[in-house]
């Protein structure tokens, strides 16, 4: 069974940089094919594909926020970790990690159950 | 990147009611498309991937269709639990982008 948990921050100050740990189990991120990517839903709003890192280390980022993340992989803790500098009031949203399969279909077929993040002074 | 525009944004609907969400690429992906149901405070559940597939799971009613860049998710007779936002996304080209989402309430 996958299962996929995230955790941190629930409340960050502008401008400081937010860091987000995805944990899974019931998968290895050094099995051929295998991704997660970070999503993000501020609320009300739709989701937003932010990052994905891949098996063998290939990172992909947001072509609008690329500047400010930065994803990494602890294939021996089973993480991910994403980081976004310079927090604003705009980045409030609810991150979810998410699994797919590269060499498929490339669905997300498990989810996270999501962290809210508020970015508040 | 590749936009993904769906229609409608909202609809009303009766139980029983047959609906119909289209989702138009920007560009061609081939059956890089998803479909996703979401649920107010939950995470979004796969309901269609590869643009036709039934996840394992999901009732029969739902169904998917197209390739290139037109796709349509169909729900037959539609029940009290099928009221949500449905999304879909294409994984063709990074990033892969979903759509602004289609809300389906009750009429």
């Amino acid at each position: 069974q996958v299962t996929l948990r995230e955790s941190g921050p629930a409340l960050v100050k502008p401008t400081q940089t937010l860091t987000l740990t995805c944990s899974f189990s019931g998968f290895s991120l050094s099995t051929s094919g295998m991704c997660v990517t970070w999503i993000r839903q501020p609320p009300g709003k739709a989701l937003e594909w932010l990052a994905r890192i891949d098996w063998d280390d290939d990172k992909y980022y947001s072509t609008s926020l690329k500047t400010r993340l930065t994803i990494s992989k602890d294939t021996s803790k089973n993480q991910v970790v994403l980081r976004m500098t310079n927090m604003d009031p705009v980045d409030t949203a609810t991150y979810y990690c998410a699994r797919s399969v590269f060499t498929g279909p490339r669905h997300f077929d498990s989810w996270g159950q999501g962290t809210l993040v508020t970015v508040s002074s | 990147d590749i936009q993904m525009t769906q229609s409608p944004s909202s609809l009303s609907a009766s139980v029983g009611d047959r609906v119909t969400i289209t989702c138009r690429a920007s560009q061609t992906i081939s059956s890089y498309l998803s479909w996703y149901q979401q649920k107010p405070g939950k995470a979004p559940k796969l309901l269609i991937y590869a643009a036709s597939s039934l996840q394992s799971g999901v009732p029969s009613r739902f169904s998917g269709s197209g390739s290139g860049t037109d796709f349509t998710l169909t729900i037959n007779t539609l029940q009290p639990e099928d009221f949500a936002t449905y999304y879909c996304q294409q994984s063709n080209r990074t990033p892969w982008t979903f759509g602004q989402g289609t809300k389906v309430e009750i009429k």
